[in-house]
């Protein structure tokens, strides 16, 4: 079955350092999408892509960058992590366009969930 | 893209209609009415969307107004696995893209 998964699950990191989340789909979707979702709040867009080398910002996209280099991959790399980016990630990837049936379906992984100390 | 207004939380009895509202008044014809919900710490899932017309499947309804500016998801016998946060959202059919937001939280009590 297709299927949309994120590593790692959990990760503790320190301040300073390059962390890298791993997002994998094998639906061949062109959408992907990174969200974060904080205690006892809804999810904010991170980063989105609509195809292979396209990348757009989303709500919070500071500290953050994306690259697609192929269709079934998003990682997403905060380049020096800080405390305020321990959250829960969430990847998401969706059928491109709501032609053809499509319910344009967001499919979400399970999670990263990333410590900063 | 638009924004929608729901309450922050919502109880129900096991067993009855759970009537979930939201208002996004500011949405544009080429915008979507999306409904996921979250269940603990899950990814959010899939509930329904609609444009104008109401919707069925075999998880809800969803009844939007002739001026399109509300929506109401109905879960029609609500069980304790509904309890979550639902999240209503609108989306372009050019972008695709979700921007969640606070969501109303659904306690289904027996």
């Amino acid at each position: 079955d297709a299927e949309i998964t994120q590593s790692p699950r959990h990760k503790i990191t320190e301040t300073g350092r390059q962390v890298t989340l791993a997002c994998h789909q094998t639906w061949n979707h062109n959408n992907m999408f990174w969200y974060r979702q904080d205690l006892g709040h809804g999810l904010r867009l991170i980063h989105y892509s609509y195809g292979v080398h396209d990348t757009n910002k989303g709500e919070v996209s500071d500290g953050y960058s994306v690259s697609r280099s192929n269709t079934e991959d998003l990682p997403l790399t905060l380049e020096s992590a800080a405390s305020s980016q321990t959250s829960v990630y969430f990847c998401a990837s969706s059928d491109l366009g709501l032609a053809n049936g499509n319910t344009g379906e967001l499919f979400f992984g399970e999670g990263s969930r990333l410590t900063v100390l | 893209d638009a924004k929608t207004t729901q309450p922050p939380s919502m109880d129900c009895a096991e067993g009855r209609a759970a009537n979930l509202p939201c208002n996004h008044s500011t949405i544009s014809g080429n915008e979507y009415v999306y409904w996921y919900r979250q269940i603990h710490s899950q990814g959010p899932q899939y509930i329904i969307h609609g444009l104008k017309n109401n919707e069925t499947n075999e998880m809800a309804s969803l009844i939007i107004t002739e001026d399109r500016k509300s929506s109401t998801l109905i879960l029609p016998h609500a069980t304790l696995r509904d309890t979550a946060v639902y999240y209503c959202i609108v989306v372009s059919s050019n972008t695709g893209k979700l921007i969640f937001g606070q969501g109303t939280t659904l306690q289904v009590k027996p």
